[in-house]
């Protein structure tokens, strides 16, 4: 079974601080992604990371593919109220089970102004 | 361009009564997820389907539990004779085809068992 282990798991900060989000596991995974989900919503896409190394910037969030696909991490640049939400990383297995996503529990995040 | 719609919404039973919990995927999707979350728990994968076939249900507890995508119509999640433990937030996600492909999810559905 693989696992996937978010840390902090909860995390409040003041508007303008940087964060870092962590998403490790001992599997290695086809592809990686972060999703973003608000109360009473369902997860929303942020990002799929496919090559180990890869980064990818979207806006003030960095996110991070480990060499060995193994481990992620999500870096958010001068946070702000409207980043507030539950961010979960989910991995693709490979070959053949590709298609199922293994979730994290998720870091809850809450930026106040 | 509607998205996955998930309904009812919220649903309240006592326990032993059935729920079903129905998904509309979004259009031109022909692959549907069913997960569960609980809270500090994370979401748990419980059954991918294509249309008029159930790929793996093997995230799914065999009693109780079962799923249907047919033909024409809304993917069904359904559970027999509740118990409190079911109590959680269902998620219904649809993508275009196999593979890794983008998942779109829906607002869920929230079961409550008294």
């Amino acid at each position: 079974t693989q696992l996937l282990e978010q840390s902090p798991q909860f995390l409040s900060i003041q508007e303008g601080e940087n964060l870092t989000v962590y998403c490790n596991s001992s599997s290695v995974f086809s592809s990686l992604q972060w999703y973003r989900q608000e109360p009473g919503e369902g997860p929303v896409l942020l990002v799929t990371v496919v090559t180990g190394g890869e980064v990818k910037k979207l806006k003030r969030l960095t996110f991070q593919f480990g060499d060995a696909r193994k481990d992620s991490s999500l870096h958010i640049t001068a946070a702000q109220p409207g980043d507030t939400g539950l961010y979960l990383c989910a991995g693709a297995g490979s070959g053949g089970s590709n298609y199922k996503l293994t979730f994290g529990k998720g870091t809850l995040l809450t930026v106040n102004p | 361009n509607a998205g996955v719609m998930q309904n009812p919404r919220h649903l309240v039973r006592r326990r032993g009564q059935e729920a079903r919990l129905r998904c509309s995927p979004m259009k031109g999707h022909s692959h549907v997820y069913w997960y569960r979350q609980l809270p500090e728990e994370g979401l748990k994968f419980m059954v991918y389907l294509q249309k008029e076939n159930i790929i793996d249900e093997s995230g799914m507890p065999k009693e109780r539990f079962s799923a249907e995508f047919p033909k024409e119509g809304p993917s069904i999640l359904r559970i027999q004779q509740v118990v409190r433990g079911d109590s959680a937030a269902y998620f219904c996600a649809s993508k275009v085809g196999p593979g890794t492909g983008e998942l779109f999810f829906g607002e869920g559905s929230r079961l409550t068992v008294l």
